[in-house]
């Protein structure tokens, strides 16, 4: 069974430091990968996503992160943060099968907070 | 943003009462997804329905029903609400499974049980 593992559970990190949040996952077949943010009392939303292609993906509000198959990974990272990125991240995988196996696994989450 | 509601947004019951949350969209996607929301543990899959009628069992089913008998609508009804269900509720929805496709959240549905 697939499985993700964010490695950090909080990420504490001052204004305009760089900051990365590492993701890797168990896959035996190729997948799909995905980062998403929830803010404070809201849903998730997407981020940015690896279907094909350039391993490097970028966001519109500056996060990237880089597929590595060789070593199972997708971490995400920003080279400035700012105080309006304080949420939580969550990174994601499924494979590119139909059935119950395209579902979305999620990990548990790495709660970024950026300090002034 | 993608059209999708969830009702009601807080709830707070007692143990052993049967509680529906309700989530509508309006992008007439057809997959449908519920999970639940615990601090340390992520968003774990419910149950998710791939069109009116057809649903399947997620990761954390047990405790948990669902029903879909219009695209728009996906019912989840814990049948007699327990403590370890108090959690964080989120409905999503996409226009196919796997794939790459994108799922959209919800607001959520903060459920409390006494």
């Amino acid at each position: 069974a697939q499985s993700v593992t964010q490695l950090d559970s909080q990420v504490p990190v001052f204004e305009e430091a760089p900051v990365e949040l590492r993701c890797n996952y168990s896959s035996s077949v190729s997948v799909y990968l995905f980062w998403y943010v929830q803010y404070p009392n809201q849903g998730l939303q997407l981020l940015l996503k690896y279907l094909s292609g350039s391993t490097l993906v970028e966001s519109i509000n500056g996060f990237e992160a880089e597929f590595n198959k060789s070593q199972t990974s997708f971490h995400l990272r920003k080279p400035s943060v700012h105080i309006s990125d304080t949420a939580e991240y969550f990174c994601a995988v499924s494979d590119n099968y139909g059935g119950s196996q395209g579902n979305l696994i999620f990990g548990k989450g790495t709660k970024l907070s950026v300090k002034p | 943003d993608a059209g999708i509601t969830q009702s009601p947004r807080h709830k707070v019951t007692e143990t052993g009462t049967p509680v529906t949350l309700r989530c509508h969209q309006t992008e007439n996607h057809r997959y449908m997804y519920w999970y639940r929301q615990d601090p340390g543990h992520g968003l774990r899959l419910i149950h998710y329905s791939y069109g009116v009628k057809d649903t399947d069992k997620g990761e954390v089913s047990d405790g948990y029903s669902v029903s879909r008998s219009k695209t728009e609508d996906f019912l989840l009804t814990l049948e007699s609400a327990t403590s370890s269900q108090t959690s964080v509720y989120f409905c999503a929805i996409s226009e196919s499974l796997g794939q790459g496709h994108e799922q959209y959240f919800g607001p959520g549905t903060r459920l409390t049980v006494t």
